[in-house]
């Protein structure tokens, strides 16, 4: 079956970092982009950020960019996230999602296979 | 940023009612955009990509339209199960924003 497990969430201290980790299965890894988004409790979904296939092409939404870092080991078929000076607003459930893409003619791209995800807690 | 919004935020309706959702874009997005189904407590799940396309294993009750700034979601007929909370996530450029969602009570 196709599988992503997310862990490494917690409770941290404002300022704190974390490494999320999202272990992928089922599916030739390195083959996707994969995705961050989160979800602030009794909040919508926020998609945080983007990774291509080898690691290269990173985008982040701008309220992130400089504190979260998305990356990759594909021999690991691991996806990451490092989240550093952590807010409270850093709060929520973090999910990992595989990024699909349809082929010609039309390049649909959609989250199809997501995870669990992990839960960051950030307070004194 | 493309802003997106949903309307209404909630709604309640009967088993077998028809319910529409709306999303709007603050720009035209063609037709990248995809909807999801959130359970309570669950992780998300696609419904609708392309604006149109039904993914595989969604439910024939469930279908999407919309081109550029204004989109839909339809449940034709509305079951028990379907108690969840529907957001539009547009995909047009690099940087993707989800709309606010919309709560589906029976």
């Amino acid at each position: 079956d196709v599988q992503l497990v997310e862990s490494g969430g917690g409770l941290v201290q404002p300022g704190g970092s974390l490494r999320l980790s999202c272990a992928a299965s089922g599916f030739t890894f390195s083959d996707f982009w994969m995705s961050w988004v989160r979800q602030a409790p009794g909040k919508g979904l926020e998609w945080v950020a983007n990774i291509d296939q080898n690691g290269y092409e990173k985008y982040y939404v701008d309220s992130v960019k400089g504190r979260l870092i998305i990356s990759r080991d594909n021999a690991k078929n691991s996806l990451y996230l490092q989240v550093d000076s952590l807010r409270a607003e850093d709060t929520a459930v973090y999910y990992c999602a595989r990024r699909y893409s349809t082929s010609s003619p039309y390049y649909y791209y959609y989250m199809d296979v997501w995870g669990s995800g992990t839960t960051v807690t950030v307070s004194s | 940023d493309i802003q997106m919004t949903q309307s209404p935020s909630s709604l309640s309706a009967s088993v077998g009612d028809r319910v529409t959702i709306t999303c709007r874009a603050s720009q035209s997005i063609s037709n990248y955009l995809n909807w999801y189904q959130q359970k309570p407590g669950k992780a998300p799940k696609l419904l609708i990509y392309g604006a149109s396309h039904l993914q595989s294993g969604v439910p024939s009750r469930f279908s999407g339209s919309g081109i550029g700034t204004d989109f839909t979601l339809t449940i034709s007929s509305l079951q028990p199960e379907d108690l969840a909370t529907y957001s539009c996530q547009q995909s047009f450029n690099t940087l993707w924003t989800f709309g606010p969602g919309t709560k589906v009570e029976i």
